[in-house]
């Protein structure tokens, strides 16, 4: 597809379950960003990849928050032992090198039980 | 430290009404600044953006918006508001690292509704 694609749109799970979210960035996409949306923290940053250089994981919450890019290309942002607070979107967005803007995709609601 | 202020939480206008949404900043330098809107349901999608040469940048859907360095503000502005517009309206500013784009650090929206 054209734009970025996250799955599943949609996750419910309980407290204390691991989860992970999937994102797929558009096609030659060098920079790689995730976000979380919640009604209390507006739109914050997670972490954002850039190519082959080492992440910028300085928006993680907590340790049990991770992420990796494969290939240069998908993502997986892993949420362990969750909590409710968690209970959010997260939102991917890729751009192109320099400064072209970010293109988001739809997200993924979370809700945990 | 970087931030973003949308004073505005709700505006509500009457469809054909002009719009103004502010929107201020606090960067070190100089800034990369976005207007984003997001209807329900769905992700963020880029209205118009500012890096660097003219102050006023024009956007999709007929939006436009003004840099104003001495004042730290990025407002966007509509002549005449559609239905269709009713959203909420975030503004961003980009983290640089060497001219490139890193993370952007998002103001708290604002919702627009239109009246009839």
């Amino acid at each position: 597809g054209a734009g970025v694609s996250q799955s599943p749109s949609n996750k419910v799970t309980e407290k204390g379950k691991d989860v992970e979210l999937r994102c797929d960035p558009i096609s030659g996409h060098t920079a790689l960003y995730w976000y979380r949306q919640s009604l209390g923290q507006g739109l914050e940053f997670l972490i954002y990849f850039q190519g082959n250089s080492a992440p910028d994981k300085s928006g993680l919450p907590s340790d049990r928050f991770s992420a990796e890019r494969t290939g240069g290309s998908v993502s997986t942002l892993t949420i362990q032992r969750t909590q409710q607070e968690d209970s959010a979107v997260y939102l991917c967005a890729s751009s192109s090198a320099g400064t072209q803007p970010q293109h988001f995709g739809d997200g993924t609601r979370l809700s945990i039980l | 430290a970087q931030s973003v202020t949308q004073p505005d939480i709700h505006i509500t206008v009457s469809e054909g009404a002009s719009l103004e949404l502010r929107c201020n900043y606090s960067y070190g330098a100089t800034p990369y600044l976005f207007w984003y809107v997001q209807s329900p349901g769905q992700g963020l999608q880029l209205l118009l953006k500012y890096f660097s040469g003219d102050t006023l940048v024009q956007g999709i859907k007929g939006f436009e918006a003004e840099f104003k360095r001495s004042q730290s503000s990025f407002n966007l502005r509509k002549p005449s508001v559609h239905w269709s517009d009713a959203a909420e309206y975030f503004c961003a500013v980009g983290k640089t690292y060497g001219g490139s784009q890193g993370n952007l650090i998002f103001g708290k929206g604002t919702k627009l509704s239109v009246k009839p």
